[in-house]
């Protein structure tokens, strides 16, 4: 059973710092990961899509790599600002389109 | 171009009543998935509808189930609602039944039972 951990779990930082979001999973059997971002009471924002091939992603300020032997991704963040406070939310598809999430890292950045 | 769109946004229900909630994918796509996330939790796969039947199902009781149309929208329904359903209700699409094409989510239903 795939089970998918997120740390940290909350993290508060000033703005302009770069930052790395840790997410790690059980089985490395996936097709590919997502991250999605989440405002508060909000749907989910596909940030970015990792194929189980691949070994990053990017987007903008936004860098996403992947190492399935070892069940982990990580999310960069260069220059952080007020905007990106949000949920993060990382998601490896098993099988199907079936994804399987995290708890989730609760980001916020100070002006 | 539309990206998923959901309805209700907000409802509110009575312990045993059912509720329908309604989902549209994005242009192109043609599978719709269901997620539940309670508050702060991440969102929990309920099923998965491609060609108008269920073919994926996470570990919800029968009491939730679903419809897709011809036209790939989809449906949601909730018998006997229990306090425990309470929860944001997510709608995914993508453009096959495949495991490699990036999921688009819908902003939502949330679901309050009293």
């Amino acid at each position: 059973k795939q089970e998918v951990t997120q740390i940290p779990a909350a993290l508060s930082v000033p703005e302009g710092e770069n930052l790395v979001l840790n997410c790690s999973f059980t089985d490395s059997a996936i097709y590919n990961l997502q991250w999605f971002r989440q405002d508060p009471g909000k749907g989910l924002t596909s940030l970015l899509l990792i194929q189980s091939s691949q070994r990053e992603q990017t987007s903008g300020r936004l860098n996403a790599s992947l190492d399935k032997s070892s069940g982990r991704s990580t999310l960069y963040i260069a220059a952080s600002q007020p905007g990106d406070s949000a949920t993060y939310l990382c998601a490896p598809s098993v099988g199907g389109g079936k994804l399987i999430f995290g708890q989730g890292t609760e980001l916020s950045v100070k002006p | 171009d539309a990206g998923v769109t959901q309805s209700p946004t907000h409802l509110i229900k009575t312990r045993g009543q059912q509720v329908t909630l309604r989902c549209s994918p994005k242009s192109g796509h043609d599978t719709v998935s269901w997620y539940q996330q309670a508050l702060g939790q991440g969102p929990q796969f309920i099923f998965q509808y491609y060609e108008e039947e269920e073919r994926q199902r996470g570990n919800f009781p029968d009491r939730f189930s679903g419809h897709q149309f011809p036209n790939y929208s989809s449906e949601l329904n909730v018998n006997a609602l229990l306090l425990g359903d309470s929860a944001l209700y997510l709608c995914a699409s993508s453009p096959i039944s495949g495991s490699s094409y990036e999921q688009y989510f819908g902003p939502g239903t949330r679901l309050t039972v009293t």
